[in-house]
């Protein structure tokens, strides 16, 4: 079952410019994460936040999750062409009672432009 | 280095053919997980295993067998493969939080 779903399915910049991915969710949460997968290759972890924080950066991306809304938004800032990637967000759900289970979202494609 | 590792990387098989995806990772992690990956439809989860001899079904687990017999080995077996199994397979691994992701097997069923 999906959980997270990103908006957008697909976004594409010009390199330099910021992107912003969007999450939405459907139940309360003890996380949200956000992976990265580069085509056809395993996801990589890029950044976690817990329901109790609204903000968390990591070098150049930022993370925002609003609770009260469900959702949460990725902000890749000064793009690079290495940055092309799809980009997933994943949230675990109380009712497990753990955070190894983890709910995924379908990624937005994100396509930088030299 | 830290790492899952999946064995095969590619695989063409026909129809019924039994076929197992190894799944082996470095970490001294309780969890493991396998995951199918279609266009479209995201990440979704065969089987996990809690711990060695504990495994679960996830959301898509008809037509896949799993064992865990040892904390660092969690093989994916298709004891009849159909070619709505075609897929891209990816292992993973996880203390709580982060998961860790093998490099993915692509599985073709004619």
């Amino acid at each position: 079952s999906q959980q997270g779903e990103e908006d957008p399915q697909a976004l594409s910049i010009q390199e330099g410019e910021n992107a912003t991915m969007n999450c939405s969710y459907k139940t309360s949460i003890n996380n949200l994460q956000w992976y990265r997968q580069n085509s056809g290759r395993g996801l990589v972890h890029l950044i976690l936040i817990r329901s109790n924080e609204r903000e968390k950066h990591s070098g150049r991306l930022r993370v925002t999750l609003d609770t009260s809304k469900k959702s949460s938004s990725l902000l890749i800032t000064a793009s690079r062409a290495a940055d092309t990637a799809s980009y997933f967000c994943a949230t675990d759900g109380l009712r497990w009672g753990s955070n190894y289970q983890l709910i995924w979202g379908a990624g937005t494609k994100l396509i930088i432009k030299p | 280095e830290a790492q899952v590792t999946q064995n095969p990387r590619y695989l063409i098989t026909v129809t019924g053919k039994k076929l197992t995806v190894t799944c082996s990772q470095n970490m001294n992690h309780e969890y493991m997980s396998w995951y199918r990956q279609d266009p479209g439809l995201g990440l979704r989860q065969i089987y996990y295993s809690m711990n060695v001899e504990v495994t679960d079904k996830g959301d898509v687990p008809e037509g896949y067998k799993v064992s865990r017999k040892e904390k660092r080995n969690f093989p994916l077996i298709l004891e009849s493969p159909s070619p709505n199994q075609t897929s891209l397979y990816f292992c993973a691994s996880s203390r709580g939080g982060e998961q860790y992701f093998g490099p993915g097997t692509r599985l073709t069923v004619t």
